[in-house]
């Protein structure tokens, strides 16, 4: 029974540059939650995905968008990047909204 | 929107002593606090939860307690061991944010079991 997968696991992008970040949800699970975690920090809710719907949102500019897909998969786009977008990216699955949310190993982000 | 509080942020046990780490919430409609347990450069793993209609919950060495009135809850661990070592993060999913799964998380407590 796989996990939340995410890809990739490392990524160095410049100012400006636009990203592209994925996950696959745990078997059986069909909402995902994207997360930001700086260093040092707790993960701070960017936006969930529910039935292919934005169905709730962080305090995160329009530079960060999503998407879910009808295999429950969903992608995370930042355009614009800024060095302050370095961190961790989170993606947390669950069966259903309100469910107990199970994470990825994340994506860290580089940003020179 | 929701805060939560976590306290303290670091805490060093001896081997076998009793962790307690506590938090604190703003909404006083939150109904489900998760407790993840995060390794060095690994993924946040959840390690019990609990809902608002529960006063406790307890699994083998971990239990979780909640005080709706105060809006606190406490992860206790006991019989700690050196696999204990980690950093602890509480979370709270709010109601007036909407519901749906935003869960709010505290700052961390960084664990260390001490031989």
């Amino acid at each position: 029974d796989a996990g939340v997968t995410q890809s990739p696991t490392h990524l160095i992008k410049t100012r400006g540059q636009q990203v592209t970040l994925r996950c696959s949800p745990k078997s059986g699970h069909d909402t995902v939650s994207w997360y930001q975690q700086a260093l040092g920090q707790g993960p701070q809710f960017i936006f969930q995905y529910y039935e292919e719907e934005e169905r709730q949102r962080g305090n995160f500019p329009d530079r960060f968008s999503g998407h879910q897909f009808p295999n429950y998969s969903s992608e995370l786009n930042v355009n614009a990047l800024l060095l302050g977008d370095s961190a961790l990216y989170l993606c947390a699955t669950s069966r259903g909204e309100g469910q107990p949310q199970h994470f990825g190993d994340g994506t860290r982000l580089s940003i020179l | 929107g929701e805060n939560v509080e976590q306290h303290p942020s670091t805490l060093s046990v001896q081997e076998g002593d009793s962790a307690v780490i506590k938090c604190t919430y703003s909404d006083s409609a939150s109904n489900y606090f998760p407790w993840y347990k995060q390794e060095l450069g690994k993924r946040p793993q959840l390690i019990i939860d609990i809902r608002s209609n529960v006063g406790e919950k307890k699994d083998q060495r971990i239990a979780v307690t909640l005080n709706k009135t105060a809006k606190h809850f406490s992860l206790h661990i006991t019989e700690t061991q050196p696999e204990d070592s980690a950093v602890y993060f509480c979370a709270a999913r709010g109601i007036l944010t909407g519901g749906g799964n935003k869960l709010t998380f505290g700052t961390g407590t960084q664990l260390k079991v001490e031989l």
